[in-house]
């Protein structure tokens, strides 16, 4: 079946590095890959989001690409914020758009 | 207003209670569903609905069931809660028939149960 596999955590970086959060996935088909946070005491947000092949996803200067030939969809952000600490989770949609798939989450935190 | 709402935010319980947790959404989604989450484990899928009609098991059902209301409504019930069920529900939405494949989430019920 379906699975995602996600760098454990925690990270702990500093105001303004760079960030990479790692994701790979097995499928079969073409999935959707997603990216969603979890901000303390929050519900899941989706973040960013892939739907083919080399497709880049990018919302609040975080980024992730497509790549089905590594089958990854890693993460990453230029410069982290103390506001960017929180948990983040890799996701995949089978091809059939029925249920996502989750990694068990990459707990982000981030000193000033 | 929240477009999905959960309710209760948080319950303790007993072993051996009945609970139910009640989800609602004003998103005007088709889809419905629920999730648990244990720390190290992730989210996983407990059952989820297509539509009014339509509903199937994930991949941790066994201890649940659910009902679905009403396209706005999807509960989800403990019929003997045991300690083990002692994590955090999400409830989530997907808008499938307008082409939509993420999924909106719910604030999330904290259930203990002693």
């Amino acid at each position: 079946g379906d699975s995602v596999t996600q760098m454990e955590g925690p990270v702990t970086l500093s105001e303004e590095a760079f960030l990479t959060i790692n994701c790979t996935y097995t499928a079969t088909g073409y999935p959707s890959l997603f990216w969603y946070v979890q901000y303390p005491g929050e519900g899941l947000q989706l973040l960013l989001k892939a739907t083919k092949a080399d497709d880049k996803g990018s919302n609040k200067g975080f980024e992730a690409t497509y790549r089905k030939e590594t089958t990854s969809f890693h993460l990453e952000k230029g410069s982290v914020q103390v506001s960017d600490s929180a948990v983040y989770f890799c996701a995949l949609s089978d091809s059939g758009y029925s249920t996502l798939t989750f990694g068990k989450g990459t707990m982000l935190l981030v000193s000033p | 207003d929240a477009d999905v709402t959960q309710t209760p935010r948080n319950r303790i319980t007993k072993t051996g209670k009945r609970i139910m947790l009640e989800c609602s959404q004003t998103k005007g989604h088709d889809r419905m569903y629920w999730y648990r989450q244990d720390p190290g484990l992730g989210l996983r899928l407990i059952y989820y609905s297509f539509d009014v009609k339509d509903i199937n098991k994930g991949e941790i059902s066994d201890g649940y069931s659910v009902s679905r209301q009403a396209q706005a409504k999807f509960s989800l019930s403990l019929e003997s809660a045991i300690p083990n069920q002692t994590a955090l529900y999400f409830c989530a939405t997907s808008d499938f028939l307008r082409g939509g494949n993420e999924q909106f989430f719910g604030p999330g019920t904290r259930l203990t149960v002693l």
